[in-house]
């Protein structure tokens, strides 16, 4: 079955540490989205990328880096900068051209200790 | 002013009722919208998907599009226990890239 797959589901990090969540997906999309959901907030982009090779900052992306290497992966790295990590965080991806809808992957619970 | 805004409830119905999930948008320009429902701790999912004004069926869910006074709605029918859940609303802007426009969503408890 076609999907979003990320990983890990739950994450606990120590202060000044960096971490890393995996999203893959194997639904030929072109492009992809991180997003960071807080109780109240809603969806904030934090990332996204159109294309193998590029991607774009979004509303919220101080204290996050990204990759896109491959089409079917789109890593999100959480880094010590980042002064509220706490959160829930959903890989999006969406085929572009008329294909309108967002599928999303299950989300992963970042806690910081 | 938000983009998109949304009662965030929460809203608690017994079960049977009909259910009026709603949004407003500020930018006349929006054209595709989307509702999304989301159980505790997991991922989003498209429930309806529709394009510009009027009204689009499927099962017990209806969403509505009115763009003439940038309102969008979903009504859920005979609600169910397994109804309960945070509804998002959405919206999506082509200018240029895709980006996508989220409401904080709106929790609902269907009563048994």
């Amino acid at each position: 079955d076609g999907g979003i797959t990320q990983s890990p589901k739950y994450l606990f990090r120590k202060e000044g540490q960096n971490v890393t969540l995996s999203c893959e997906q194997n639904l030929n999309h072109d492009a992809m989205y991180w997003y960071r959901q807080d109780p109240g907030q809603g969806l904030r982009l934090i990332y996204y990328s159109q294309i193998v090779n590029d991607f774009q900052k979004g509303d919220i992306a101080e204290g996050y880096s990204v990759s896109r290497e491959k089409k079917e992966s789109f890593p999100l790295t959480v880094t010590s900068a980042q002064k509220n990590p706490t959160a829930f965080y959903l890989c999006a991806s969406h085929r572009g051209g008329g294909a309108n809808v967002l599928t999303f992957g299950a989300g992963s619970r970042l806690t910081v200790l | 002013q938000k983009e998109v805004e949304q009662d965030p409830g929460p809203l608690s119905v017994p079960e049977g009722a009909i259910v009026s999930l709603n949004c407003t948008y500020s930018n006349s320009a929006f054209q595709y919208f989307m509702w999304y429902r989301q159980y505790s701790r997991k991922g989003p999912e498209l429930l309806m998907y529709t394009y510009s004004s009027g009204n689009k069926e499927d099962g017990r869910f209806t969403a509505q599009v009115d763009k003439s006074s940038k309102y969008i709605s979903l009504f859920i029918r005979d609600s169910q226990p397994s109804d309960s859940a945070t509804y998002l609303c959405a919206t999506m802007t082509t200018s240029g890239t895709y980006k996508y426009i989220f409401g904080t969503g709106t929790r609902l408890k269907v009563l048994a």
